[in-house]
Order: structure tokens, then sequence, then C-alpha cells
């Protein structure tokens, strides 16, 4: 059965500082697909940065940066020049290819401070 | 692109009763739906996988008699809270896997359920 675990329950920082969020995952497939989602406190679950398990290089989205480690089966956010909005819980997330269920992680409740 | 809706957003219902919360994918196809619970705090507990045409598949622990779940079309999910009683208060979320798709998947904004 996969998992997904993310170690860090709360962190906070200062607006415009760099954050990086923990997620490490157990797989022993092959083909799968790693996420980083946001929920503010709307509840909306919003998609921040998605990886492809077969691609070596790391996915970025404009502030969104993650650094995946396939053979530690590590895959951490970075956000840089964090801002207010950033605020929320963020939930690492796996699935094998198809329509399969996402599998997540315990979330991270983020703040940024002013 | 890509919409998810859930109806209603927010429910208060008397204990006994029961109560529908509609998924609906307003701008593609969505052979599979699924469905969550999330209490505060906590992280996304999935509930069931909603396939159109077919029986849903409930995850270990979940009762499929109370929480029914109906796949009438590929855009729309329904799950039913039967009987409903002050422990299945909670935050329902749907999501919709675009069919197709190898990991294509779309949250809806979620329905907050109170039992009173």
């Amino acid at each position: 059965a996969q998992t997904v675990t993310q170690s860090q329950p709360e962190m906070s920082v200062q607006e415009a500082e760099t954050v990086t969020l923990s997620c490490t995952y157990d797989t022993s497939e092959s083909n799968y697909y790693l996420f980083w989602y946001k929920q503010p406190p709307s509840r909306q679950m919003i998609l921040v940065i998605r990886q492809e398990a077969y691609k070596q290089q790391n996915a970025t989205e404009n502030r969104f940066s993650v650094n995946f480690q396939k053979a530690a089966k590590s895959f951490s956010l970075k956000i840089s020049d964090s801002q207010l909005g950033d605020t929320a819980m963020y939930f690492c997330a796996f699935t094998i290819q198809g329509a399969q269920k996402l599998v997540f992680g315990q979330g991270t409740r983020l703040t940024i401070n002013p | 692109g890509a919409v998810v809706s859930q109806h209603p957003s927010w429910v208060i219902c008397k204990s006994g009763t029961s109560v529908k919360i509609e998924c609906r994918s307003l701008d593609f196809q969505a052979t599979t739906m699924f469905w969550y619970r999330q209490f505060p705090k906590q992280s996304l507990m999935l509930m069931a996988t909603s396939n159109e045409g077919s029986k849903a598949t409930y995850e270990q622990g979940v009762e499929k008699d109370k929480f029914l779940i109906n796949h009438a079309s590929l855009t729309l999910s329904t799950l039913t809270v039967t009987s409903a009683h002050p422990e299945d208060s909670s935050f329902y979320i749907c999501s919709a896997h675009r069919t197709g798709s190898s990991y294509e998947q779309y949250f809806g904004p979620g329905t907050r359920l109170t039992v009173t």
C-alpha cells in the first residue's frame, strides 16, 4: 500500500522568506504522480504543483518549486518570497497512473506572518 | 475549465433523517469520482470511489448502507447520508477524475454537514 508522510504539522515564517515543506512517500510502483495541494480557510482544495515520476527535472510554478528525489522517495515543496495569501494547509498527495485515488499526507499548516 | 460543483455547500439536518449531496463536473466528463470526509484540522479521508454505471467501491470501515453513492451519469455523483447521526457531522469533499486522463482530478468546494 502507498503511504505519504508529512512530518511537519505546523510551520511559520515571515512574509518574503523562503520555506520548505517536507514530504516522503512509499510505493512499489514505477509510474506515479505526486502533487502538492493547498487548502486555504475556504477549504477549497487548490492544486499547487504536480510532478510526474518519470521526469527527472523538478517541477516549478512561479514561486513554487519541488525537490523530487525519487530514490529517496522524497518530494519537498519550496515556496519562495512567501506571501500572506500562502497561509493555508498544504497536503502532499500521491497517485498511480489512471483513474486512481489520491493518497494524502497528514498536512502541514503554514502560517505566513506580516 | 475543469470546474466541479457541490450542492449544497452547507446543510443542517435532524438526527434520523437523510441528506443528499451532489457532485457535478461542469465542463468535463468524469467516469470516476471520489468522496472524501475531512474532520477539522485533519487530512482528507477517502470514503469511496464512484464509477459511472456501476457500484461504488468503499474504503475499509465505511458503512456502504449508511453512505449511499450513486453515479448515474458522466457528470454527476451523489452521496446520501442515511439515518444521519451527530457523529456524521463533517466536511464532505468530492473530486472528479477527467475521463481519459492519466492524473487530472479536480475537487469540489465541499459540503459542511451538521446533524442536530
